[in-house]
């Protein structure tokens, strides 16, 4: 089955500084690759979401970059904010299938 | 997001008892999910289901049963024979079952302490 790796598990920024959280996947048929935002004791929701025919996305401070060759796409966050501070999660999905693999995590805290 | 409700949201489990815990949603989708959150651990699945009376295990199965009798209502019981079920559970639901594009949505979530 897929295998989601994610990295790092914490980061730690100050504010105004730009944050880079790193995924690999280990199916090559995955092509729906979503980010997800969980801020303590509450429910994760998606911020940002990329499909295999795509190599970037944005959306205000938050792109997603993805390299199908290497397997691996990456949620960047620019100019961060103290609420920026939550775990992320990347998730990778397989056409024709209806679940998502998730990576354990990243804890990304933003120092004011 | 708001269309999925769960409960309870903290539950307190003795041994040896069977618990379970709801999931109902009115946003008409078709496949429902459970997943089990630890710290660290990430999201795991424990089982979904793509339609009314059907449902599939998970990466962590064991321990947990399930139904699907209704399509709004998804519950998960978490039995005696699951030894650590100290955890958060996250119930979700998605529109389309094989469309990988369609979001994933998230209940509250409901939190179970073995005591």
């Amino acid at each position: 089955g897929e295998n989601v790796e994610q990295h790092p598990s914490t980061l730690s920024v100050q504010e105004g500084d730009s944050a880079v959280i790193k995924c690999t996947y280990s199916d090559s048929a995955s092509n729906y690759f979503p980010w997800y935002k969980q801020e303590l004791g509450k429910r994760p929701q998606l911020i940002i979401d990329i499909r295999s025919n795509v190599g970037e996305k944005k959306d205000q401070r938050i792109a997603v970059t993805l390299n199908k060759t290497a397997k691996h796409f990456s949620l960047h966050i620019t100019e961060t904010q103290p609420e920026d501070s939550a775990v992320y999660f990347c998730a990778a999905s397989i056409s024709g299938y209806s679940t998502l693999t998730f990576g354990k995590g990243t804890m990304l805290l933003v120092s004011p | 997001d708001g269309g999925i409700t769960q409960s309870p949201k903290y539950l307190f489990r003795k041994e040896g008892q069977n618990v379970t815990l709801s999931c109902e949603q009115n946003l008409n989708h078709d496949a429902m999910y459970w997943y089990r959150q630890d710290p660290g651990q990430g999201l795991r699945l424990i089982y979904y289901s793509q339609i009314v009376n059907d449902f599939q295990k998970g990466d962590i199965a064991e321990g947990y049963s399930v139904s699907r009798e209704k399509k709004e209502s998804f519950p998960l019981t978490v039995t005696s024979a699951q030894k650590n079920p100290t955890a958060f559970y996250l119930c979700a639901s998605k529109r389309d079952t094989l469309n990988p594009g369609n979001t994933i949505y998230f209940g509250e979530g409901s939190w179970l302490t073995v005591v």
